[in-house]
């Protein structure tokens, strides 16, 4: 198993460009996450997923958007990118349609200019 | 709301020497309890973690944690460090629907 895959490794954007961070999981796993990372405020919850077609925001929502067609997929789009996006992003995904165990991508670090 | 405090951001250490990082959480419900590590460039693993039972939990790498209801506490303790837990750790409370995390303590261990 390849666990939880996350592309890009690296992006910077320009303010106002949109992208998409991509997350894929093969461990049939129903839920799935989004989390940023900043120095000195740990790890927030941005959005998360309890299965296919079923999203929710988490504590920072705002700015980003996500979309669950399939159990594997969890990609985390962002509209219009502001230099306060900066910062690694983490996708997670933990078996059942709760959250316990979790298991982490290997993060993409992304640089609004 | 859950949350989870940890508040020593930064220790130094030297190799040999015995390891305890405070972790304090608040919330209303049955409680679930993790530690995460995060070596340098590398995302987060879970080191050990708590649901029911014996409080004294044992990770990986020698790591321990003790759940101590009375004090909302869940401090990870390892008696000896090495270099290699030169690493970021985090504590989490499990909430509704998403786990919450604590701001992180940055380990540094030196030889």
């Amino acid at each position: 198993n390849a666990g939880v895959t996350q592309t890009p490794k690296f992006q910077v954007l320009k303010t106002g460009q949109s992208m998409t961070l991509q997350c894929a999981q093969d461990m049939n796993h129903e839920y799935m996450s989004w989390y940023r990372q900043d120095p000195g405020m740990g790890l927030r919850l941005i959005h998360y997923s309890v299965g296919a077609g079923i999203t929710d925001q988490g504590e920072v929502p705002n700015g980003y958007n996500v979309s669950r067609s399939t159990t594997e997929d969890f990609p985390l789009r962002l509209l219009s990118a502001a230099p306060s996006q900066t910062s690694v992003y983490f996708c997670a995904s933990s078996a059942g349609t709760s959250v316990y165990e979790q298991y982490f991508g290997p993060g993409t670090r992304l640089t609004v200019t | 709301a859950q949350s989870v405090s940890q508040h020593n951001h930064h220790v130094i250490l030297s190799e040999a020497a015995s390891l305890e990082l405070g972790c304090n959480y608040s919330y209303g419900g049955t409680v679930n309890l993790f530690w995460y590590v995060q070596y340098p460039g590398q995302h987060l693993q879970l080191l050990l973690k708590y649901f029911s039972g014996d409080p004294l939990v044992k990770g990986i790498k020698g790591f321990e944690a003790e759940f101590i209801k009375s004090k909302f506490s869940f401090n990870l303790r390892k008696p000896s460090v090495q270099w290699s837990d030169t690493a970021e750790y985090f504590c989490a409370v499990k909430g509704f629907q998403k786990l919450v995390f604590g701001t992180g303590t940055r380990l540094l261990v030196s030889p």
